[in-house]
């Protein structure tokens, strides 16, 4: 197990609505990047923090936005969630900007309705 | 565009028999490549990587993978299937500094 954690586990959202996801990084890591998975397809990176700046961008519309903060605790925050923003969406830390290994975290189950 | 392919969406293997997990990439500049695995409801584990050096890297779990220039790929072994070992399985590479990029996963069945 990685110390990265994240919350919630899941999550049951309506279309328009907004949400918010954490992640808690591993202890002395200050990068956190942020994936998100589909059903039935390999992780699609989103976005990554070094630092508490965006170091970072997937192809991914504006709706999606994250914070780092001073403890390098990460959220993910999706507006206007579409039916197709179902997925599980996945946190990874590691220490640096240039890191070799990502520790990833169990994931936030999303399912919007 | 820089990319991962696992052609096979499922390997089947019989416990004890050697595994090989196929991937191929597709990168500018030198490759920095990963294999990780995912369990039920888990997050993804790191097995193994390659950034420079000996073709062969051994990795977590008795994992090895063979990195081949020529052929660019990057195949995920083992010499004997554990039924635990029965997982997703994903390649991925990484781009700039900052993302990878993974496979669509290949699900290994490993039978008793």
């Amino acid at each position: 197990e990685t110390g990265v954690t994240q919350s919630p586990t899941h999550l049951i959202k309506t279309r328009g609505q907004q949400v918010t996801l954490r992640c808690s990084s591993q202890s002395g890591h200050n990068t956190v990047s942020w994936y998100q998975q589909a059903l039935g397809q390999g992780p699609q990176f989103i976005f990554q923090y070094y630092r508490e700046e965006e170091n970072g961008r997937g192809n991914f519309p504006p709706r999606f936005s994250g914070l780092q903060f001073p403890n390098y605790s990460s959220e993910l925050n999706v507006n206007a969630l579409e039916l197709d923003d179902s997925a599980l969406y996945l946190c990874a830390s590691s220490f640096g900007q240039t890191s070799y290994e990502q520790y990833f975290g169990p994931g936030t189950r999303l399912t919007v309705t | 565009a820089q990319s991962v392919a696992q052609p096979e969406d499922q390997v089947n293997v019989a416990e004890g028999n050697p595994l090989t997990v196929k991937c191929t990439y597709s990168v500018s500049g030198n490759p920095y490549l990963f294999w990780y695995v995912q369990y039920p409801n888990r997050g993804l584990q790191f097995l193994l990587k390659y950034i420079t050096g000996d073709n062969l890297v051994k990795g977590s779990y008795g994992f090895e993978a063979e990195f081949n220039k020529s052929q660019t790929s990057f195949h995920l072994k083992k010499p004997s299937a554990l039924v635990s070992d029965s997982a997703l399985y994903f390649c991925a590479v990484r781009v700039g500094t900052d993302k990878l990029i993974f496979g669509t996963g290949t699900r290994l069945q490993v039978f008793p």
